[in-house]
């Protein structure tokens, strides 16, 4: 089974400051890492992904994000954050050759001015 | 482009009542499947279909129903209303050969208020 704990429920960072969203998964088979994010009243869209390979995935946005596999965790950076960012990020796992995607409870980022 | 269209995007309903959420998409996406979102708690799974005439339970099934007659197609019923099922609904799609890896295509979301 696989699970999501996404730390911090609201992250506020001033513009031009970096972005650290922390995820850690829980899965008993390698799993597939993604990170969404969802603008005020719309649905999600994908920032990126990990599936094997390169640790370090690079996304949309200028966003990227480490997989590490001895810490279970996945946490998405943005070296420096603007005004657009805000929105609400979901990290998600999948496992092995299932369909199913499981989502943390989500993360969301406040940008001040 | 089209990808997946969910209607209605608001309703608002008496505890009881029925109603059915509709979900289509146009990427010929094998896989579908219905969350709910709720404040704090991310999105959970509540049905899911694999292809058509073949459907499955996620983590919160209990007080829906799905069936998929066509791959198009993926409605989600509610057939007694609770106060509990207040929340806004998510219709998601995969390509065939997606499981793993791919992507996850989603609605733009219908928020339903039962009262």
């Amino acid at each position: 089974a696989q699970s999501v704990t996404q730390l911090g429920s609201h992250v506020s960072v001033s513009e031009g400051a970096l972005v650290l969203l922390r995820c850690n998964y829980s899965s008993s088979v390698p799993p597939y890492l993604f990170w969404y994010v969802q603008y005020p009243n719309q649905g999600l869209q994908l920032l990126l992904k990990y599936t094997t390979g390169a640790t370090l995935v690079k996304g949309i946005n200028g966003f990227e994000a480490e997989f590490k596999k001895s810490e279970t965790s996945f946490h998405l950076t943005k070296p420096s954050a603007h005004m657009s960012d805000a929105a609400e990020y979901f990290c998600a796992v999948r496992g092995g050759s299932s369909y199913k995607l499981i989502f943390g409870s989500g993360t969301r980022l406040l940008v001040r001015p | 482009n089209a990808g997946v269209t969910q209607t209605p995007k608001f309703q608002v309903l008496k505890t009881g009542q029925s109603m059915t959420l509709q979900c289509a998409q146009d990427m010929n996406h094998e896989y579908m499947s219905w969350y709910r979102q709720d404040p704090g708690m991310g999105l959970r799974l509540i049905h899911y279909s694999v292809g058509a005439g073949i459907t499955d339970q996620g983590e919160v099934p209990n007080g829906y129903n799905v069936s998929r007659s066509t791959t198009e197609d993926f409605p989600l019923r509610l057939l007694s209303a609770a106060p509990s099922q207040t929340s806004v609904y998510f219709c998601a799609s995969i390509a065939s050969g997606g499981a793993g890896t791919g992507e996850l295509f989603f609605g733009e979301g219908s928020r339903l208020t039962v009262l």
